[in-house]
């Protein structure tokens, strides 16, 4: 069964302006963590955001949020203030007990001058 | 502070031949991951090793292995290569006492197999 789901295969965002991306998760485990990451052209994932499972207070580093909905097992990720340097795919991705993440199929945004 | 190095960043193989890559953890991190990326498949778990002890493995077939050496370096190993196995090879650490599990990738081995 699917772990994370991101049903955006594409974005487009006028620079300056905010983007929402999806995520939904499926555990059932109690305790998880659920991740953010960016990816260039070039390959490199890059992290962006963090949300533990017990944090009560949704996760925010710089222009990045994560709007965390618990109960109906999404993760949301907004991109505020869209730069073209945004431009690249997106991944949500799920770390339960054993450590390893589980990806979604990814989200690529384009920003447009 | 380095991050992820993975060598080499392109190759090219033909089938029946086997590759090894390598990846050097930030320093100071002593667990590795491997990840495959197909544009089919996504993002997939090949396994992850601490202390030179491969802890998790994912569902791939024994073809795909790995080691680690005391130094924390990994490298993985793919034999007998089909052209299924032509992907993007993602390498990433982490501090296993770092509360989140924040994995650091490095930029990847992009594996063509004709």
């Amino acid at each position: 069964a699917q772990k994370i789901t991101q049903t955006q295969p594409g974005m487009f965002v006028q620079e300056k302006e905010a983007v929402t991306l999806d995520c939904t998760y499926d555990t059932s485990d109690q305790s998880y963590g659920l991740f953010w990451y960016k990816q260039p052209s070039s390959g490199e994932m890059i992290f962006l955001i963090y949300q533990g499972s017990y944090d009560e207070q949704n996760a925010t580093e710089g222009r990045y949020s994560l709007n965390f909905q618990k109960a109906r097992k999404s993760a949301n990720l907004v991109i505020s203030a869209s730069q073209l340097g945004d431009s690249a795919m997106y991944f949500c991705a799920m770390r339960e007990d054993d450590y390893k993440l589980s990806f979604g199929a990814g989200t690529t945004v384009t920003v447009r001058a | 502070k380095a991050g992820v190095t993975q060598t080499p960043r392109y190759l090219i193989k033909t089938r029946g031949q086997q590759v090894t890559l390598s990846c050097s953890p930030i320093s100071g991190h002593r667990s590795v991951s491997w990840y495959q990326q197909t544009p089919g498949q996504g993002l997939q778990f090949l396994f992850e090793y601490f202390s030179e002890t491969q802890r998790n493995k994912g569902n791939f077939p024994g073809r795909f292995s790995g080691r680690q050496f005391s130094n924390s370096r990994s490298e993985m190993n793919v034999s007998t290569l089909e052209l299924g196995d032509s992907a993007l090879y993602l390498c990433a650490s982490r501090q296993p006492t770092a509360n989140t599990g924040e994995l650091f990738f490095g930029e990847g081995s992009r594996l063509t197999v004709l």
